[in-house]
């Protein structure tokens, strides 16, 4: 299995700070990482496919880059709503496997 | 409008059965590739199950042999058959949508999940 090691587990910022979560793949997934963001008692939320693309709807204030097993996500001015947990996942192989998770608090 | 709309979770003794139904609306369910995703409480997302529009299946190993996912095309709806349940099955049940764009693939649509207790 793949195993996808995000850092930090967790991050507290303040409100305008960039923001880089970054995710290690144990082999290379050839760029098919995505990345989720997660609010208390809901759903993940698609914001980056394929490393670097952003969904539709997404602010720009989200970005993603990377390739092969290092990856990095980054949120260029944190905003109060940006409050939540962000998850990378890889789907170059089975079983999809995706990262632990950083949990991201304001200062 | 694409809606997933996950019912059947509860409480359930260990080694019981339990089966998840997710609802689908705004696409067809056989045309897609179709997910079952779990979160135990405080934790991270799990992987649990695949199918694929041709109806290959795929599982990870902590449930391979005790779930089954299935779909019933007339009902556009997806299903998790999970048996011999144990305690470490607790978790949120999310119903995902696996799209296929080209040579990318994410979750695009999640249902809101549903809650899945195993407990005496």
């Amino acid at each position: 299995d793949i195993q996808m090691t995000q850092s930090p587990s967790s991050l507290s910022a303040s409100v305008g700070d960039r923001v880089t979560i970054t995710c290690q793949a144990s082999q290379d997934i050839n760029n098919y990482l995505n990345w989720y963001q997660q609010k208390p008692g809901k759903a993940p939320k698609l914001l980056i496919y394929d490393a670097s693309n952003l969904e539709t709807g997404v602010p720009s204030r989200f970005s993603g880059s990377g390739s092969g097993t290092d990856f990095t996500f980054t949120i260029s001015s944190l905003q109060p709503e940006d409050i939540a947990t962000y998850y990378c996942q890889q789907y170059d192989n089975l079983p999809i496997t995706f990262g632990q998770g950083t949990r991201l608090e304001i200062k | 409008e694409v809606q997933l709309v996950e019912s059947g979770g509860g409480l359930i003794q260990p080694g019981g059965s339990l089966r998840l139904s997710c609802a689908a609306s705004g696409f067809t369910v056989s045309y897609n590739y179709m997910s079952w995703v779990r979160q135990a409480p405080g934790k991270g997302l799990e992987w649990v199950s695949l199918i694929y529009p041709g109806g290959s299946t795929y599982y990870a190993d902590s449930v391979k042999g005790r779930f089954t996912i299935s779909r019933d095309n007339s009902k556009n709806t997806l299903y998790l058959q999970m048996n011999s349940l144990r305690a470490e099955d607790t978790a949120v049940y999310y119903c995902a949508r696996l799209f296929y764009g080209g040579n990318h693939r994410e979750y695009d649509y999640w249902g809101q999940g549903t809650l899945v207790t195993v407990s005496s």
